[in-house]
């Protein structure tokens, strides 16, 4: 049984536009979201998260929106660039200490 | 500064044959510790994690087991491996009782022929 959903396992898009990765959950205890990146061969990196309590988050590039009535959330990108070509985990943290809960990724590619 | 490191980045071992994935972390102490598989068209499995040295948490029941012999270091072996452990192994680490977020290794790819 999937707790984190990324329907989309792949998603092309032109430089310079946007990039929208979308995450479904299915768990409403879930307390904090995150968004991790992975190049082939390299281990996942932390790009930007947000707490259960918002619904958007911006950092330079990427914003997370999050609907908690709709248990969605999603990554924007803009503008898009050809080193954002990886693959994007959605993951959720259920509260108490334990581990998190990632989706199944996105592969995104950029084209020039 | 936390860094972590496993090894060894590349394996091929034949079928029956044993494994031993190390990873350490430093510059931190009593962290939490993660073992997970990355296999292809499944995403980030979560296999085993340690919140303690002796205390391991198996997610996925399997030929592989998990050991914490220090605070620090975090140890996935098999006795016998199956042509299905094949995969790209990651160890994470992350605070205790913080928001969650993981830092991961390089990852330590894994063929079994």
């Amino acid at each position: 049984d999937q707790q984190v959903k990324q329907n989309s396992p792949s998603l092309s898009v032109q430089e310079g536009r946007i990039s929208i990765l979308n995450c479904d959950y299915t768990n409403s205890m879930f307390d904090y979201f995150l968004w991790y990146k992975k190049y082939p061969a390299e281990g996942p990196t932390f790009l930007i998260s947000i707490s259960s309590i918002k619904d958007k988050n911006e950092d330079g590039r990427f914003t997370v929106f999050l609907n908690k009535s709709a248990k969605h959330l999603s990554l924007h990108i803009v503008p898009s660039q050809p080193g954002d070509s990886a693959v994007y985990f959605c993951a959720s943290l259920p509260r108490g200490n334990t581990p998190l809960v990632f989706g199944k990724g996105t592969r995104l590619s950029v084209i020039a | 500064s936390q860094t972590i490191h496993q090894w060894p980045a590349t394996l091929v071992q034949p079928v029956g044959s044993p494994l031993s994935l190390e990873c350490t972390v430093e510059g931190t102490s009593n962290p939490n510790l993660y073992w997970y598989r990355q296999a292809a068209g499944r995403g980030l499995q979560l296999l085993f994690y340690s919140v303690g040295i002796g205390q391991i948490s198996s997610e996925v029941p399997q030929n592989l087991s998990a050991s914490r012999p220090q605070d620090r270091q975090f140890i996935l072996s098999s006795k016998k491996l199956l042509l299905s452990d094949s995969g790209f192994y990651l160890c994470a680490w992350s605070r205790t009782g913080v928001t969650g977020e993981l830092f991961f290794g390089e990852g330590s790819r894994l063929t079994v022929l």
